[in-house]
């Protein structure tokens, strides 16, 4: 089956402990991208990823780091969590970037910063 | 820059009314416009697109225009049920923007009661 896998579902963290939350597509896609969804605000795009090491800044990229050492897997990296990244947390992949064919989304990633 | 503007929810229908859920935009490029739906607890799933201007997305007994002299892409079924009770974003990827992302609206809950 075609799906974009996150992990964990859910995890609950304490500030400042460092913690990488997977996406694993196997689409063959060479887009990826990591959201945030937050209430009053929608879907807010942390990264983004065109190929193989290539990774740029979305719109709210601060404190987190992603890479992209192959294809399939575009981890998304928090070295010192705080309580303001506590979001729903969306990993998505494209065939050929979302214009024109959007993006397939993962199951999404509930995190709470204490 | 690139934006959406949906109605604020939420909306409650009753099984079998009729559904509107209005989208405006504003984009730089031209650009390709998504519905997705959230059910609870679950990612984002794409329900329809249209890619250009005229076109009709559809999909599941939804349907939405692509309309580039009103900028609009408004969301319509004609007879809703309880099981399209869920979250409705609308969004676009525009082709004049350099990040490879979805702008979303911020979303609409949508109950169906009985």
């Amino acid at each position: 089956e075609a799906q974009v896998t996150q992990n964990p579902r859910y995890l609950i963290t304490v500030t400042g402990k460092k913690l990488t939350v997977t996406c694993s597509q196997n689409m063959n896609h060479e887009y990826m991208s990591w959201y945030r969804q937050d209430p009053g605000l929608g879907l807010r795009q942390i990264y983004y990823s065109m190929n193989v090491e290539v990774t740029d800044k979305g719109d709210v990229p601060e404190g987190y780091k992603v890479s992209r050492k192959e294809k399939r897997n575009f981890p998304l990296i928090l070295e010192s969590p705080s309580p303001n990244q506590t979001s729903l947390y969306f990993c998505a992949s494209s065939p050929q970037g979302p214009v024109g064919n959007g993006y397939t989304f993962g199951s999404g990633t509930r995190l709470t910063v204490v | 820059g690139d934006s959406v503007t949906q109605m604020e929810g939420p909306v409650t229908l009753s099984e079998e009314a009729f559904l509107t859920i209005n989208c405006t935009y504003t984009a730089t490029g031209y650009p390709s416009l998504f519905w997705y739906v959230q059910y609870p607890g679950e990612g984002l799933q794409l329900l329809l697109k249209a890619t250009k201007a005229d076109d009709k997305g559809s999909n599941k007994g939804f349907e939405a225009t692509y309309r580039k002299e009103t900028t609009s892409f408004h969301l319509e079924k004609g007879s809703v049920q309880v099981s399209d009770s869920a979250v409705y974003f609308c969004a676009l990827s525009d082709s004049g923007g350099s990040n490879y992302k979805l702008t979303f609206g911020k979303g609409t809950l949508l109950t169906v009661n009985p």
